[in-house]
């Protein structure tokens, strides 16, 4: 089955700096990949996800990027703030968002004030 | 428009008993999947439900069972439950055929077996 490793666990950043979280995935057919925010208390929240057919998707601070060929995706956040503090999750599936996802351990998002 | 609902929000059960816990899906879904996660850990994939009949599942034992009513709603029952069971139970929906394929998340119920 399919196994997605996720660093780092911890990310402390300054405020107004980038974040750059890694996934890998082990699985060639899987070809969705989103990314989920958890706030203390709460359901995973979707922020963006990308399709084996794209590159790199962008929504505003957002940014994911995939390279199929070495398995790997990456979420870029800019211009970090304080409420982008958070745990965030990656995931691998084959089939799109219908299909069972498997996730990363997760990692916690820091932003300095 | 409802997001994802489950209920209850917080349960506290003994060692050995049965819990059922509940999922209403976001309108429009006819596709739910739960999900278990422990303290500290990324969610893992129970099992998805699609035309009331269990569609996929994860590497769970047959203690976790399910059912998913006509109106996409679904229930997890978890039997005989041990200390390793205390977890946050998640309920994802989403729409098995056509254009949005994401998966949208309840707020989860928080188990504590004691």
């Amino acid at each position: 089955g399919e196994n997605v490793e996720q660093h780092p666990s911890t990310l402390s950043v300054q405020e107004g700096d980038s974040a750059v979280i890694k996934c890998t995935y082990s699985d060639s057919v899987s070809n969705y990949f989103p990314w989920y925010k958890q706030e203390l208390g709460k359901g995973p929240q979707l922020i963006i996800d990308i399709r084996s057919n794209v590159g790199e998707k962008k929504d505003q601070r957002i940014a994911v990027t995939l390279n199929k060929t070495a398995k790997h995706f990456s979420l870029h956040i800019t211009e970090t703030q304080p409420e982008d503090s958070a745990v965030y999750f990656c995931a691998a599936t084959q089939g799109g968002g219908a299909d069972g996802l498997t996730f990363g351990k997760g990692t916690h998002l820091i932003i300095q004030p | 428009d409802a997001g994802v609902t489950q209920s209850p929000t917080h349960l506290i059960k003994t060692r050995g008993q049965q819990v059922t816990l509940r999922c209403s899906p976001k309108s429009g879904h006819d596709t739910v999947s739960w999900y278990q996660q422990a303290l500290g850990q990324g969610p893992q994939f129970i099992f998805q439900y699609y035309e009331e009949e269990e569609r996929q599942r994860g590497n769970f034992p047959d203690r976790f069972s399910g059912h998913q009513f006509p109106n996409y709603s679904s229930e997890l029952n978890v039997n005989a439950l041990l200390l390793g069971d205390s977890a946050l139970y998640l309920c994802a929906s989403s729409l098995a055929t056509g254009g949005d394929t994401e998966a949208f998340f309840g707020q989860g119920t928080r188990l504590t077996v004691v």
